[in-house]
C-alpha cells in the first residue's frame, strides 16, 4: 500500500458539519489524489495535488476543499457535509520519475456517513 | 470526455476456469491503462500497468492486453482460484498530472 495511511477509517457526522479527512504518505511521492467511490460510479476524482501548496479540482469537487502544506499530508475538507457526500473516500499517490508510466497506490479508504 | 466501461458487471465461475474481463474507453489518446483489484472493504491493489506503446503485460496468471486504436483492454486470468474473488477495476490515464478515469468494475466470484 506504499505507506499510505488514511484517517479516520470510519466516521459518522451530521448534516451541515465540517469534516476533514487526512491522508498521510511515507513514500515522498509528488502526486496525491482524493477519489470517492459510490455504487455504480466506480471511483471519481475530487481533487489532486502536484506538489506542496499546488492543488487543483477534479471531476466532482463541489463542496470539497483540500490543502497540502507538507509533501506527506493531503487533507480533504467537506465544508458543510450533506447526505450526498456519504461515500467511501480513497487517497492515492504517485511517484514522479519524469514519466507518466508510474503506478498509482491507494490507501485503505475512509467510510463517511452523513446523517 | 473520457469514459470507461467494464463488462460484465459481475461474473461467477467455477474454480479452474480461464476468464476474460473487458474494459473499453472512448478516447484512444491515453498514456497508459492500469488494472486494479479491490477486496471488500479494502483499498485498491495495482495489478498491471500497460503503457500506450505496449500490447501486453503479464504477471503470474494475469495477462493484460491493450488495443489503443479500438479503445479496449482485456484482463485474462488463467486457472482461476477462489482467492481471485474480488472486484477488478480498470483505469485510464489520459489527462495531465496522471489523473485516472475509472470504470465501475467487474465483481468476480470464483467458487470451489
Amino acid at each position: 500500500d506504499a505507506g499510505i495511511t488514511q484517517s479516520p477509517r470510519h466516521k459518522v457526522t451530521e448534516t451541515g458539519t465540517p469534516v476533514t479527512l487526512r491522508c498521510h504518505q511515507t513514500e515522498n511521492h509528488r502526486y496525491m489524489y482524493w477519489y470517492r467511490q459510490d455504487p455504480g460510479h466506480g471511483l471519481r476524482l475530487i481533487h489532486y495535488s502536484y506538489g506542496v501548496k499546488d492543488t487543483d479540482k477534479g471531476e466532482v469537487s463541489d463542496g470539497y476543499s483540500v490543502s497540502r502544506s507538507k509533501t506527506e499530508d493531503f487533507l480533504l475538507t467537506l465544508e458543510s457535509a450533506t447526505s450526498s457526500q456519504t461515500s467511501v473516500y480513497f487517497c492515492a499517490t504517485r511517484q514522479d520519475r519524469g514519466s507518466v508510466n508510474t503506478e498509482a497506490f491507494f490507501g485503505q479508504g475512509t467510510r463517511l456517513t452523513v446523517v | 470526455k473520457q469514459e470507461v466501461t467494464q463488462i460484465p458487471a459481475a461474473l461467477s465461475v467455477p474454480e479452474g476456469e480461464n476468464l476474460v474481463l473487458n474494459c473499453s474507453f472512448t478516447d484512444s489518446a491515453i498514456y497508459n491503462l492500469q488494472w486494479f483489484r479491490q477486496d471488500p472493504g479494502k483499498g485498491l491493489t495495482s495489478l498491471l500497468l500497460i503503457q500506450s506503446s505496449q500490447r501486453e503485460q503479464t504477471s503470474g496468471r494475469l495477462n493484460a492486453s491493450l488495443d489503443k486504436s479500438s479503445g479496449r483492454s482485456t484482463l485474462y486470468i488463467a486457472a482461476s482460484q477462489p482467492g481471485d474473488s474480488a472486484t477488478y477495476l480498470c483505469a485510464v490515464n489520459s489527462g495531465g498530472y496522471n489523473k485516472l478515469i475509472f470504470g465501475a468494475g467487474t465483481r468476480l466470484a470464483v467458487h470451489p
